[in-house]
């Protein structure tokens, strides 16, 4: 069964720093999807940045990137110029190409990201 | 604006109760999810649906069942067969399971017992 693994429970960033949040994974599969999602204390899940595995390219979307290592199953994000509204805890999702669990999000346990000022 | 609505945003369920938390989306997706959310334990799937009047289970089902008799509409109910059912639930959609779509969330319902 695939895995979603988040080693730092929590994370403390400087505001306007930069912070990195990592994630492993485990798979059998070569064809699957990589998540990142934000929940401030509002409880409201968004959607961060998405990762396609047959894709080596990184995904980037404005100050959020991600250095995705498919060999060694890693997909850790980056966030730039930590603001205060990026305070939250964040999720690592995994999902499958194809197969029975079709579409199912696989998710580690969260990062509880701080941001001082 | 497209979304998924749940209600209520808080539940409070006595003992031997059972209760039903609603969602509802207006996004034509296909695919709905509802996930459980304890602390320290991320979220677990507890049913899904694919298409109408077609349902599985997920991670952690007993105690719970889903009905999908509607393509806007996936309620999950809370039988008096879940002896922990105090957590965050959250309802989820996408536009077909197949893919990388990412999944849309609801703001969740919160349910405690008295």
């Amino acid at each position: 069964a695939q895995t979603v693994t988040q080693s730092q429970p929590e994370m403390s960033v400087q505001e306007a720093e930069t912070v990195t949040l990592s994630c492993t994974y485990d798979t059998s599969e070569s064809d699957y999807y990589l998540f990142w999602y934000k929940q401030p204390p509002s409880r409201q899940m968004i959607l961060v940045i998405r990762q396609e595995a047959y894709k080596q390219q990184n995904a980037t979307e404005n100050r959020f990137s991600v250095n995705f290592q498919k060999a060694a199953k890693s997909f850790s994000l980056k966030i730039s110029d930590s603001q205060l509204g990026d305070a939250a805890m964040y999720f690592c999702a995994y999902r499958e190409g194809y197969g029975g669990s079709q579409g199912n999000l696989i998710f580690g346990k969260g990062t509880k990201l701080s941001v001082k000022p | 604006d497209g979304g998924i609505t749940q209600s209520p945003k808080y539940l409070f369920r006595k003992e031997g109760q059972n209760v039903t938390l609603s969602c509802e989306q207006n996004l034509n997706h296909d695919a709905m999810y509802w996930y459980r959310q304890d602390p320290g334990q991320g979220l677990r799937l507890i049913y899904y649906s694919q298409i109408v009047n077609d349902f599985q289970k997920g991670d952690i089902a007993e105690g719970y069942s889903v009905s999908r008799e509607k393509k806007e509409s996936f309620p999950l109910t809370v039988t008096s067969a879940q002896k922990n059912p105090t957590a965050f639930y959250l309802c989820a959609s996408s536009p077909y399971t197949l893919g990388g779509q990412p999944q849309h969330f609801g703001d969740g319902t919160r349910l405690s017992i008295l």
